[in-house]
């Protein structure tokens, strides 16, 4: 069972335009959500999160937005930019477990087309 | 500084041999996970170490697998009488401190393929 799902396989967006990630969980555990992400053949590298007690997080282009009420988080990228065509992971993690371990979504491949 | 390293980047062994899989994490940092990658799928969590003990095992699919960090510091995957199905990236993650809001470094991965 999926705990954290991203419905979105892959995504195409022009240069400049805003590019839109989404991530759904059912855990209500959850309350730390991160973004990584990864280009091929290398390790998934951290993006941006955001605390179950904000609704919105900001780090340049990327922003990310979270809804509790409806499990829902997404990340804004604008301007896109070609660079950013990557794999994006959508990550949760539950405080209470002691490992902290992330439980990952599928991934959406987002292609940012010049 | 230097980031995640693991050893080696490919790994294609024949079904029912023995794998070790090698992660050297950042310095200084105490914390170390094990995610498994399958296909078209995402990171899946293994196994998780505080300085030397496994805090959590509860990721590792079955007894074919075992995971040591006998010093705090690399840790080995290990990975008993192969199975095609164990075909994947095993990737390592290390953190500097095991805390809810604290980062997971990942290193590239090692792409294991069970002929």
């Amino acid at each position: 069972d999926q705990q954290v799902k991203q419905n979105s396989p892959s995504l195409s967006v022009q240069e400049g335009r805003i590019s839109i990630l989404n991530c759904d969980y059912t855990n209500s555990m959850f309350d730390y959500f991160l973004w990584y992400k990864k280009y091929p053949a290398e390790g998934p590298t951290f993006l941006i999160s955001i605390s179950s007690i904000k609704d919105k997080n900001e780090d340049g282009r990327f922003t990310v937005f979270l809804n509790k009420s409806a499990k829902h988080l997404s990340l804004h990228i604008v301007p896109s930019q070609p660079g950013d065509s990557a794999v994006y992971f959508c990550a949760a993690r539950s405080s209470g477990a002691g490992s902290y371990q992330l439980t990952f979504g599928k991934g959406t491949k987002l292609s940012v087309i010049p | 500084g230097a980031g995640v390293s693991q050893t080696p980047s490919n790994k294609v062994t024949e079904k029912g041999k023995y794998v070790e899989l090698r992660c050297d994490p950042i310095s200084g940092h105490t914390a170390l996970y094990w995610y498994r990658q399958s296909l078209g799928q995402g990171p899946e969590f293994l196994i998780y170490f505080q300085g030397t003990g496994a805090a959590d095992d509860s990721g590792l699919p079955n007894d074919r697998f075992f995971a040591v960090r006998p010093e705090g510091s690399v840790s080995t995957l290990k990975i008993q009488r192969t199975e095609r199905g164990d075909s994947a990236v095993y990737l390592c993650a290390s953190q500097e401190i095991a805390g809810p809001t604290d980062t997971q470094y990942f290193g590239p991965g090692t792409r294991l393929t069970v002929l």
